[in-house]
């Protein structure tokens, strides 16, 4: 089946540096992908869809100059946290829909822990 | 190795009760999720087990044991909006979620 991965698997960064999470789809390509948050026991946030080749979209609320994402190929979204903050701390999961035959399944990430210290 | 292992469809009577089962491998087990996703929008969290047995909340129920490496969620007095696909995922001993491919459930009249 459709693999997503994501690096790093957990960060612990100081307050007001910048954090560079990768999402990669392993055996297929994929011109979306989409971002989300999540806090404990809640559901997934989407905060954008990532966009190859293309300006992402964001979600109301989400500011867009913190969060700044690269869809730099049909196999590789970025989601860089800039200045981050300890509100920022939480953890990270990207999908990217398709795969083999199948377009309307979404593959998950394994996710990303941030925590900003 | 990790694995997560659902019924990829299954189909049911509004009115009626299902029952999605789920078992796992993971490295390491630090709970499971429940979320139910509909077609184009963000998973929505349905529940999250740690401990052994059955927690009930409202229509739906989930039910763990570690000991089997299986869970599963019960949905009762089934309503049209139901039909959704529904995700299990565990989390590991690094957590990290390892997702299912998801059970798309149908509901009929």
């Amino acid at each position: 089946g459709a693999v997503v991965s994501q690096h790093p698997s957990r960060v612990i960064c100081k307050s007001g540096t910048s954090v560079k999470i990768e999402c990669r789809s392993l055996d297929f390509q994929a011109t979306t992908m989409f971002w989300y948050r999540q806090f404990p026991k809640q559901s997934l946030m989407l905060m954008a869809t990532s966009n190859e080749g293309s300006k992402a979209t964001y979600e109301q609320g989400v500011e867009k100059d913190k969060f700044l994402i690269n869809h730099a190929s049909l196999t590789l979204s970025t989601l860089t946290v800039t200045s981050a903050h300890p509100e920022d701390s939480s953890f990270y999961i990207c999908s990217a829909p398709g795969g083999t035959g199948d377009a309307d399944t979404q593959y998950f990430g394994p996710g990303t822990r941030l925590t900003v210290l | 190795g990790q694995n997560i292992d659902q019924p990829t469809e299954m189909t049911a009577t509004e009115g009626a009760i299902v029952q999605i089962n789920c078992t796992y491998q993971t490295s390491g087990f630090n709970g499971l999720f429940w979320y139910q996703q509909h077609a184009g929008e963000a998973p929505t969290f349905l529940s999250y087990n740690v401990l052994d047995g059955l927690e009930e909340k409202g229509r739906f129920s989930s039910f763990l044991s570690r000991s089997k490496g299986y869970s599963y969620l019960l949905l009762k007095e089934l309503q049209m909006k139901d039909s959704a696909s529904y995700l299990c995922a565990p989390l590991d001993s690094n957590y990290q979620l390892i997702w299912g491919a998801g059970t798309k459930l149908i509901i009929k009249p």
